[in-house]
């Protein structure tokens, strides 16, 4: 069946750009959650959605990152004036339910890179 | 959080059981101990979950000490495509409505033929 999937899959930006990192979730999962993983590190949670709601951004490094899932569906991730420190694989994770114990599904990530 | 301690890698001849140990010591009673992998290039894989008692599935055996400061996760007959990097985690204490991840560094298993 059809997973998580992500898109683009690598994104090469110049400082300044605006960039948005596209994630299709599996049809169904309610739950969905936006990562980023610096080389050599292990993700960090940005930011969680219930359907439509964004109910934690605790983890959004900056007021630059901004993440919509507008039909409770498709969630895009926006940077704008990305910057080098942007520069890491970005991962989307869907999960069926609320439930507090259940798996997380990721995506294959979209690396960026900010030249 | 609860914190978690992995060792930054190990190696595992194929064929033969590899024993990814992790520490937990200030774990919570509620917390639930998750393994996650991530092959290169990949986004991170469930593996197995568990509270207290030990757990198992076609993938691994979990084994989780009886004071629970300590796991180990057993994947019984290592492959080549078992080689990856396998992360330790507790469930994040106040996410009850999020049950977001948090990843340390965890260790790298390299599968030796």
């Amino acid at each position: 069946g059809a997973g998580v999937s992500q898109s683009p899959r690598y994104k090469v930006a110049k400082r300044g750009q605006d960039v948005a990192l596209r994630c299709d979730p599996i049809s169904g999962h309610v739950s969905l959650f936006w990562y980023q993983q610096a080389l050599g590190q292990g993700p960090e949670f940005l930011t969680y959605f219930q359907n439509e709601a964004q109910l934690d951004k605790s983890g959004l490094p900056s007021d630059r990152f901004f993440a919509e899932r507008p039909e409770g569906s498709v969630s895009t991730l926006k940077i704008q004036r990305t910057q080098q420190e942007d520069s890491a694989v970005y991962l989307c994770a869907s999960r069926i339910e609320v439930g507090k114990y259940n798996e997380q599904f990721f995506g294959p990530g979209t690396r960026l890179t900010v030249l | 959080d609860a914190k978690t301690t992995q060792p930054p890698s190990m190696d595992c001849a194929e064929g033969r059981a590899a024993n990814l140990p992790c520490n937990h010591s200030t774990i919570s009673g509620n917390e639930y101990v998750y393994w996650y992998r991530q092959i290169h290039s990949q986004g991170p894989q469930y593996i197995i979950h568990g509270l207290k008692n030990n757990e198992t599935n076609e993938m691994a055996s979990l084994i989780i000490t009886e004071d629970r400061k300590s796991s180990t996760l057993i994947l019984p007959h290592a492959t080549l495509r078992d080689t990856a990097v396998y992360y330790c985690i507790v469930r994040a204490p106040g996410s009850s409505n999020t049950g977001k991840l948090i990843f340390g560094q965890g260790t790298t298993l390299q599968v030796k033929p």
